[in-house]
C-alpha cells in the first residue's frame, strides 16, 4: 500500500546539537517530496521539497533534506538547532500519477532543550 | 499580504446542526484543498479543487461536502455533524497542482457534541 512513514512520533534535541528527522515512503515510483513546519497554533509552511536533480535539496531556516532512491527515504537535516525550531514536522508526498494529491507522514515534534 | 483565511478559528457544535467553515485565497490560486488533522494521523486530504467547478474526492470525504463557485473561495460544508468529525482542519491553496507550494490557513478547530 502507499504510505509515508515519519517513525518518530518525539524527538528531543539540546539547543545548537544537530538533527536528522527521518521520513520513507512507499510508492512505485518515485514521487515529489515535501517538508513542512506546524508551529504551535499555527498552520503549515513550506521548508523545502524534491522533484528532481541534485538530491540534497537546500530549504528555508537552515533546513536541507537528502533524497536516497535506494532507501526510499527523504530525511530532513539541520547542522545547529534553535529553540524557535521546536514545532511538528511533516513529511509529505504528492505521487506522479495524481499529482493532485498530498499526503502526509503522521509527524514528528521537535522538543529542543535550553 | 498573500494569505488564506479560514473562519471560524474555533467551533463548538451539537450533532445535527449543519455547519460551514469558510476559507478564501487572495493569490490567484487554482488549486485549493481542505484536510483534517488527528493527533497520530498527520494531515488527511478531505476534497480539493482544481478550479472552479472542479472538485474531487480526497481519502476522507465521507460526511464532508464542498463547492467552488468562485475562485478564490472553497467552503467546506458539514450537513449533519458528528461527533467523529471533531478534529482541527485546513484549508490549503496552490499555483496549480499539489506538487506547487502550499500555503495553508491556520486552521479551524471543530468540537462536535
Amino acid at each position: 500500500a502507499q504510505s509515508v512513514t515519519q517513525p518518530d512520533i518525539h524527538i528531543t534535541v539540546s539547543e545548537g546539537a544537530s538533527l536528522e528527522l527521518r521520513c520513507n515512503y512507499s510508492y512505485g515510483a518515485t514521487p515529489y517530496l515535501f517538508w513542512y513546519v506546524q508551529s504551535p497554533g499555527q498552520g503549515l509552511q513550506l521548508l523545502l521539497k524534491y522533484f528532481s536533480g541534485d538530491t540534497l535539496v537546500q530549504g528555508i531556516k537552515g533546513f536541507e533534506a537528502e533524497f536516497k532512491r535506494s532507501q526510499s527515504s527523504f530525511n530532513l537535516r539541520k547542522p545547529s538547532v534553535h529553540w524557535s525550531d521546536a514545532a511538528e514536522y511533516f513529511c509529505a508526498v504528492a505521487p506522479m500519477d495524481s499529482s493532485y494529491k498530498l499526503i502526509f507522514g503522521s509527524g514528528t515534534r521537535l522538543l529542543v532543550r535550553p | 499580504e498573500a494569505q488564506v483565511t479560514q473562519n471560524p478559528r474555533y467551533l463548538i457544535t451539537v450533532t445535527g446542526k449543519k455547519l460551514t467553515v469558510t476559507c478564501s485565497q487572495n493569490m490567484n490560486h487554482e488549486y485549493m484543498s481542505w484536510y483534517r488533522q488527528d493527533p497520530g494521523l498527520g494531515l488527511r486530504q478531505i476534497y480539493y479543487s482544481m478550479n472552479v467547478e472542479v472538485t474531487d474526492k480526497g481519502d476522507v470525504p465521507e460526511g464532508y461536502k464542498v463547492s467552488r463557485k468562485e475562485k478564490r473561495n472553497f467552503p467546506l460544508i458539514l450537513e449533519s455533524p458528528s461527533p467523529n468529525q471533531t478534529s482541527l482542519y485546513f484549508c490549503a491553496s496552490s499555483f496549480n497542482r499539489a506538487t506547487t507550494e502550499a500555503f495553508f490557513g491556520q486552521g479551524t478547530r471543530l468540537t462536535v457534541v
